[in-house]
């Protein structure tokens, strides 16, 4: 089945830091999705990216899809203590009646 | 606050026992799937539901069940329980069944075996 790891498992950086996860497939993928998880709370979704190479920013967050569509990245600018939390990247496999598969996650701390 | 529900919030029960966890999607949304979240783990894929018809399966015990009924509600129905099944169970809807588009997540109902 289709493998996905996500580095780091863990980061702490101090406020204003930069933060950067990375999203590996072993597969292809059609798109691949990004949600974060704070501390005793549910997923919710930040984006969803589809093309190769894409580029998503939302504020200080950016979002990348590789070229190659197996691999993506997000990257927090000036991390604040409200980016606190674990992201997941997710993605469905590409044919019908595929697992959801959300990668392990990354667990971000911002020391203030 | 996603729009998705779920009953009940807490549960605590004995080894042995079969529960019954509720969902209720967003509003318009055919699609829901159940995740299940051990203490400090990633979310494990379990089930997804599509209109009433099962869509796709992920590792689920065979100790556990699911269906969606035609108001699109969901029940997920844990049986024989054991120990190592204390963890938190997330829901979450779409509007479709397509890997497209977003999930929404309830708030979970953390399930707790003694």
């Amino acid at each position: 089945g289709q493998q996905v790891m996500q580095i780091p498992q863990y980061q702490h950086v101090q406020e204003g830091e930069d933060f950067t996860t990375y999203c590996n497939s072993s597969t292809t993928l059609s798109n691949i999705q990004w949600y974060k998880q704070r501390p005793g709370g549910h997923p919710v979704f930040l984006i969803q990216l589809v093309k190769s190479g894409e580029v998503k920013k939302q504020k200080r967050l950016t979002f990348q899809f590789g070229e190659a569509k197996k691999n993506s990245s997000l990257h927090i600018t000036a991390t604040q203590t409200t980016d606190v939390g674990t992201y997941f990247c997710a993605f469905q496999g590409n044919n019908y009646g595929q697992n959801f598969v959300f990668g392990p996650g990354t667990r971000l701390s911002v020391l203030p | 606050d996603s729009g998705v529900t779920q009953t009940p919030k807490h549960l605590i029960t004995a080894t042995g026992q079969r529960v019954t966890l509720r969902c209720s999607p967003r509003s318009g949304d055919l699609s829901v799937y159940w995740y299940q979240q051990s203490l400090d783990q990633g979310l494990q894929f379990l089930i997804q539901y599509y209109n009433g018809e099962e869509r796709a399966k992920g590792n689920i015990l065979e100790r556990f069940s699911a269906q969606q009924f035609p108001d699109l509600h969901s029940e997920l129905n844990l049986s024989s329980l054991e120990l190592g099944d204390s963890a938190l169970y997330f829901c979450a809807s779409s509007p479709s069944g397509e890997a497209r588009h977003e999930q929404y997540f309830g708030p979970g109902t953390r399930l707790t075996v003694t």
